[in-house]
This record gives structure tokens, sequence and C-alpha cells, in this order.
């Protein structure tokens, strides 16, 4: 089992539309990343959170550290939000140093 | 512009050979991480250095070094290049540890 789970792997919905991208995982973590990859391949790191809840625009990021389970939501998608979301964890690996273990992705598509 | 510069962006070199990767960070950034992106195994962290010194290590391969200089900029040497060692190569870097990442384009290194 990955440590690093996403869902859905691929989603599909119309413009306007609220999405949702989930993440679970399974170690104990100091930090969660949400980040997003466009086609072309470039990767830009939306959100890290430890606790709660953030919000940056259209984009909201929720972590629940006792359900080892994060959310991120977007209101309002539109055209533009079509990328890859992909979700990262910070821990601690049995050597004792600090890793980061991604999810597989959500490859999310907007059509207008 | 994330403010991580990565060099070069694509390179095409033969199976057996040796190649360098270059990243310059964002400007005060402390830390760099190097992360591979291939298709069959998605995004894995490789290595992240701390001012200077190496702070965490992933899945990175023997074959693989890195370094980073007193003027903070990394640079990730592959040697003895293989097939499978074709992929996208990130860069990112963070003020602190952890922090917020910034990633750069990626460079992409195709093994004939």
């Amino acid at each position: 089992k990955n440590e690093v789970e996403q869902s859905p792997q691929n989603l599909t919905a119309q413009e306007g539309e609220f999405i949702t991208i989930n993440c679970s995982y399974s170690v104990g973590i100091s930090a969660l990343h949400w980040l997003q990859q466009h086609p072309g391949g470039g990767i830009v790191s939306l959100f890290m959170l430890s606790s709660g809840k953030k919000k940056h625009g259209r984009l909201i990021a929720t972590i629940n550290i006792q359900e080892k389970h994060s959310s991120l939501h977007i209101t309002a998608s539109h055209p533009r939000d079509s990328a890859v979301y992909i979700c990262a964890v910070r821990s601690v690996s049995n050597f004792g140093n600090e890793k980061l273990t991604f999810g597989t992705g959500t490859r999310l598509t907007i059509i207008p | 512009d994330s403010g991580v510069t990565q060099t070069p962006k694509h390179l095409i070199t033969a199976t057996g050979q040796r190649v360098t990767l270059r990243c310059s960070p964002r400007s005060g950034d402390l830390s760099v991480y190097w992360y591979q992106q291939s298709l069959d195994q998605g995004l894995q962290f490789l290595i992240q250095y701390y001012n200077g010194e190496e702070r965490a290590k992933g899945n990175i391969l023997e074959r693989f070094s890195a370094q980073q200089f007193p003027d903070l900029h990394s640079e990730l040497n592959l040697s003895s290049l293989e097939l499978g060692d074709s992929a996208l190569y990130f860069c990112a870097s963070s003020a602190g540890n952890p922090g917020e990442l910034f990633f750069g384009e990626g460079s992409r290194l195709t093994v004939l």
C-alpha cells in the first residue's frame, strides 16, 4: 500500500462546478503539500499545511491530522484549473531523516 | 516565475554517459531539493541540501550524487546513465526546513 493515496485519479467536470480532491496518508507527518502541475510540466506549490485550513483565491485546503486526511477544494472551477494536482507528505524515514512522499496525482479536466 | 532556475532545460545523451544538472535557488533560500519524475514512477524525492550540507536522502541511486555550493546553487550529477534514467528532474528551494516549496521548470533528460 502506498504511503500516500489520492482520489480520484481522474476527474472531469463542467466549468463552474465545485471540485474536491482527496489525499490520505498512513504515516505521521510534519507537513502536507498540495502541488499543481500543468501539461507543460511546471510544478507550482499551492499550499503547505500542518493543521486546519488554508484559502487562496478559489482554492481551499484542509487537513485532519487525526484522520490522516487532506482535501483540496476548487470553487467555481475554470478550464485554466485543468492540471494534475499532487499531494505530498513530509515525514521522518526509518533512517531518521526527513523525506517527502508524493501521491500519484489527480488529473483534473474542466470542460467549458 | 518561481525564482528557481534550472539548466539545461533539455538534455539528450547516450547510455553510459555522465551529465550534470544545475539549480539556482530563489535568492535567500537555504534549502534545495532534487526530485525525479518518470512516467512509470511519478515524482520521487532524491535528496535535500540545507545551507551546504546534506539534510535528507530519498530514493537516490548510488550512480547519482549532488552537492550544494557556498553560493547555495546545487548540482545533481548522474553517471553511468541507463535508459531508465530518462525523466524530468526538478529542483525546488525553500527558505525554511520545512517551508513552502518553489520549483524550477525542470530538466528533461533523455537517455538513448
